[in-house]
């Protein structure tokens, strides 16, 4: 079945204390994004990659950090989590070709950080 | 970061009545996405549109390539309780865009 995972689905953490949230697809998609999404203010891009080893910054980068190593997994990287990261995030993936761009949506991960 | 202007930003309908929703946009786009978001869920694709003015269906929703486009709209015709959720335009110009949601709630 063609999906995008993440996990954990749901995290609570500290203050300070590293953490990493998994992403994998299994749809040989070129691209893959997170996105954070808090109320009233939608989908907001945190990272992207277009390909292995090729990552760019979104609207809302700071405090985050990503890698992409391999085509199907790219893990979103809080170094020092604060409160103000705690959200819903989403990653998503899709291929880069004109006419099929259709992104799909991991279940999501709600992160508290207190 | 490129900005898509969703409206209306929410929506209190009766059950059997029609809902139209609708992006905008300064800049030029070759790709319109719609998804909708059930409560505690990922976002699905309802829709997509590729070519400026197409229209295309997908059940009870229509949604619609502006032919500048610069804007996409989307349409439920007699709405039912599952309609309930977060619709959100999106597009493509190598990153994946989104507008800040339609949030959908439909009294029985």
């Amino acid at each position: 079945e063609a999906q995008v995972t993440q996990n954990p689905r749901y995290l609570i953490t500290v203050t300070g204390k590293k953490l990493t949230v998994t992403c994998s697809q299994n749809m040989n998609h070129e691209y893959m994004s997170w996105y954070r999404q808090d109320p009233g203010l939608g989908l907001r891009q945190i990272y992207y990659s277009m390909n292995v080893e090729v990552t760019d910054k979104g609207d809302v980068p700071e405090g985050y950090k990503v890698s992409r190593k391999e085509k199907r997994n790219f893990p979103l990287i809080l170094e020092s989590p604060s409160p103000n990261q705690t959200s819903l995030y989403f990653c998503a993936s899709s291929f880069l070709r004109l006419g099929n761009t259709e992104a799909f949506f991991g279940q999501g991960t709600r992160l508290t950080v207190v | 970061g490129q900005q898509l202007n969703q409206s209306p930003q929410s929506m209190f309908i009766q059950e059997g009545e029609d809902v139209s929703m609708n992006c905008t946009s300064s800049s030029i786009f070759n790709t319109w996405l719609w998804y909708k978001q059930d409560p505690g869920e990922g976002p699905v694709l309802l829709i997509a549109l590729y070519k400026a003015g197409e229209l295309t269906s997908n059940g009870r929703l229509t949604a619609q390539f502006g032919i500048t486009r610069k804007d996409s709209f989307l349409n439920i015709s007699a709405s039912i309780p599952s309609d309930v959720g977060i619709y959100f335009c999106g597009t493509s110009y190598g990153k994946l865009t989104f507008g800040q949601g339609t949030i959908l709630t439909v009294h029985p």
